[in-house]
């Protein structure tokens, strides 16, 4: 079974520096997807960016971008310039080609101080 | 276009007893997926409706079962509440179509078993 981890159970960061979640996941496919899903009090999951891992280039979603590295199976999120607005929970997630179900990691709760 | 809808927002049952939780999906999509959020378990796959016929299914016991109406509208129900199925419920909408596609999610129905 596939398997997602988030080692980092919190992180904080100053507004407006940069910080870069961890993810590494498991699996013995060689085509899947990988997402990164925020959320925040309202408790509405919003997808933030994935990626198909057929492809080398790195997902990019204006201040928000991935280093995909397929061979260690790690997926880590950076976010640029951080706002206010960014603090909430992310979670990565994993899901096969063939199937609809999302596994998802435990999360990372993200703070940003003024 | 109106967003995901789930209802109601909060429910307080005890145990015994059992509950429906109902999603309205982002018009037009077609496939309803539900997951259960737990502090301990995290966010687990419940099922995935598509044009009223499950199509994927996570690994919870039978008292977990759901549906889907022509509208796309569905519905969760869990019988024979125990402590252990206080969770938020999340709903996710989606067309339906390609597997990486992004999934929508409701703010979640907060279920409280006493």
């Amino acid at each position: 079974a596939q398997t997602v981890t988030q080692s980092q159970p919190e992180m904080s960061v100053q507004e407006a520096e940069t910080v870069t979640l961890s993810c590494t996941y498991d699996t013995s496919e060689s085509d899947y997807y990988l997402f990164w899903y925020k959320q925040p009090p309202s408790r509405q999951m919003i997808l933030v960016i994935r990626q198909e891992a057929y492809k080398q280039q790195n997902a990019t979603e204006n201040r928000f971008s991935v280093n995909f590295q397929k061979a260690a199976k790690s997926f880590s999120l950076k976010i640029s310039d951080s706002q206010l607005g960014d603090a909430a929970m992310y979670f990565c997630a994993y899901k096969d080609t063939g199937r609809r179900a999302l596994t998802f990691g435990s999360g990372t709760r993200l703070q940003v101080q003024p | 276009k109106a967003g995901v809808t789930q209802t109601p927002r909060y429910l307080i049952k005890t145990r015994g007893q059992q509950v429906t939780l109902s999603c309205s999906p982002i018009s037009g999509h077609r496939s309803v997926s539900w997951y259960q959020q737990t502090p301990g378990q995290g966010l687990q796959f419940l099922f995935e409706y598509f044009s009223e016929t499950q199509r994927n299914k996570g690994n919870f016991p039978g008292r977990f079962s759901g549906r889907q109406f022509s509208n796309s509208r569905s519905e969760m129900n869990v019988s024979t509440l125990e402590l252990g199925d206080s969770a938020l419920y999340l709903c996710a909408s989606s067309s339906g179509g390609a597997t990486n596609e992004k999934l929508f999610f409701g703010s979640g129905t907060q279920l409280s078993v006493l």
